[in-house]
């Protein structure tokens, strides 16, 4: 069964800094893109930028570029997301997604993980 | 920059009626880049339909999605108390990668 499994939620003051992760099991690991996906309270979906752990390619929307980085550690199986300095509008949570080879011809997350909620507050 | 219209906002239906729902992009994408997921209160999304019209693993028969182009559509053909969620339809550019439109409320009547 192909699972991703996240880090457990976070509060965070402003200006702290923040990794969070994302485990994939039951495929492998390093033959499919995984994605970020930020939704704040109440909102919509909004992509954030995609990793190939086969080599750590990285894509990241232009809104997001310079405001989080994405990486990931092939030897266990994870992908992280981090923020070197937080703010209060970065709250919300956050999925990571796994996507299949551009080569397929598709472009869709077909599992996801559970969410990591991350909260920023003074 | 490709933008996702997705149309009602909310849509009111009892079980066992028909649902369509519309997702409008402001320029032409391929088909196999047009993808719905459905999202209900507290849980992850859910992929639905790919490449327009392919059902994902598991996903009823209800489902059907359809379109070309810039208009795009997902159906539910009989409405389970289950298929009450938010909708949202994504699609790909090479220049902005992933878009995802703003959502459908489907909500019991």
């Amino acid at each position: 069964e192909v699972q991703l499994v996240q880090s457990g939620a976070e509060v965070k003051k402003p200006g702290e800094s923040l990794k969070i992760s994302c485990k994939g099991s039951g495929y492998s690991f390093t033959t499919y893109w995984i994605g970020w996906v930020r939704q704040m309270p109440g909102k919509g979906l909004e992509w954030m930028g995609i990793i190939y752990p086969g080599d750590s390619d990285t894509r990241y929307s232009p809104s997001f570029q310079g405001q989080v980085t994405i990486s990931a550690d092939k030897s266990i199986n994870t992908a992280y997301l981090q923020w070197s300095s937080l703010r209060a509008s970065d709250t919300a949570m956050y999925y990571c997604a796994r996507h299949p080879k551009y080569n397929s011809g598709w472009r869709y997350y077909d599992s996801w993980g559970q969410g990591t909620l991350v909260t920023v507050s003074s | 920059e490709t933008v996702l219209s997705q149309s009602p906002g909310t849509l009111s239906l009892s079980p066992g009626e028909r649902a369509t729902l519309s997702c409008r992009a402001s320029q032409s994408i391929r088909s196999n880049y047009s993808v719905w997921y459905q999202q209900k209160p507290g849980q992850a999304p859910r992929l639905l339909i790919y490449g327009a019209s392919r059902r994902a693993t598991g996903i009823p028969d209800r489902f059907s999605g359809s379109g070309s182009g810039t208009d795009f559509t997902l159906t539910i053909s009989r409405l389970e108390p289950e298929d009450f969620a938010v909708y949202y339809c994504q699609q790909y550019d090479s220049s902005i990668m992933y878009t995802f439109g703003q959502g459908t409320k489907l909500e019991i009547k």
